[in-house]
């Protein structure tokens, strides 16, 4: 059964670092978000992308945070500079469709990021 | 801004007994609705969606009632097994534009053998 997948399963970095965590997204799907799940807290939605762009961001999805589809395969979330408050589990999610045609998220496993 | 609740942070149910998880929305927006199910360390599964046109939604031993004019949805698992043991999260979207999910808290179930 495809599924999405994410590297590495766990990150841990320094304050004030740079990140990059990686997705491979179900192979047909045309749309592509990263949420995350700070601990003890709900999912939050951070981002989706259609097409080669932003489709929707949310308010935590600030100037640090950038999405990238360097091929065809991978769908990256770059954190510039990396807060203790980042700190989180990080859920890459794939569709294959949106805008107005309802159809299921498919989640990966999570990366947790820990920013000491 | 919880636009999406679900009031029971716990449920404790005996296997073969019906589970029932609410949920709550105050968004009038909102016209899908999924449940998640949730394992320790692993990514959010798809369980079973429902569309704001109907309200009710089938699948094997998982069943979700939608009112509307309540804005509540519930989630019925019967009968309940021990493998059903996790956390379920609710979650809905808006036929805006916006692909997002707006997920609860969550409720995590136990189904004790």
């Amino acid at each position: 059964e495809p599924e999405v997948t994410q590297t590495p399963s766990h990150q841990v970095t320094q304050m004030g670092q740079e990140v990059i965590l990686r997705c491979v997204p179900i192979s047909n799907h045309l749309y592509f978000y990263w949420y995350r799940q700070i601990l003890g807290q709900k999912v939050e939605f951070l981002v989706s992308f259609y097409n080669n762009e932003i489709s929707e961001k949310s308010e935590i999805f600030d100037d640090q945070f950038s999405v990238e589809r360097p091929d065809g395969s991978n769908f990256t979330l770059k954190i510039r500079s990396t807060k203790l408050e980042d700190s989180a589990m990080y859920f890459c999610a794939s569709s294959e469709e949106g805008r107005g045609l309802n159809t299921e998220a498919f989640f990966g496993q999570g990366t947790r990021l820990t920013v000491v | 801004d919880q636009q999406v609740k679900q009031n029971s942070p716990s449920l404790s149910v005996q296997e073969g007994r019906i589970s029932i998880l609410n949920c709550d929305y105050t968004n009038s927006m909102f016209d899908y609705f999924l449940w998640y199910k949730k394992y320790p360390a692993e990514g959010p599964t798809f369980l079973i969606s429902i569309s704001s046109i109907k309200d009710k939604n089938e699948d094997g031993r998982f069943t979700v009632f939608l009112n509307k004019s309540a804005k509540h949805l519930s989630l019925h698992i019967v009968p309940s097994q021990p493998g059903d043991s996790a956390v379920y999260f609710c979650a809905a979207s808006a036929n805006s534009g916006s692909e997002k999910l707006v997920f609860g808290k969550g409720t995590k179930l136990t189904v004790n053998p």
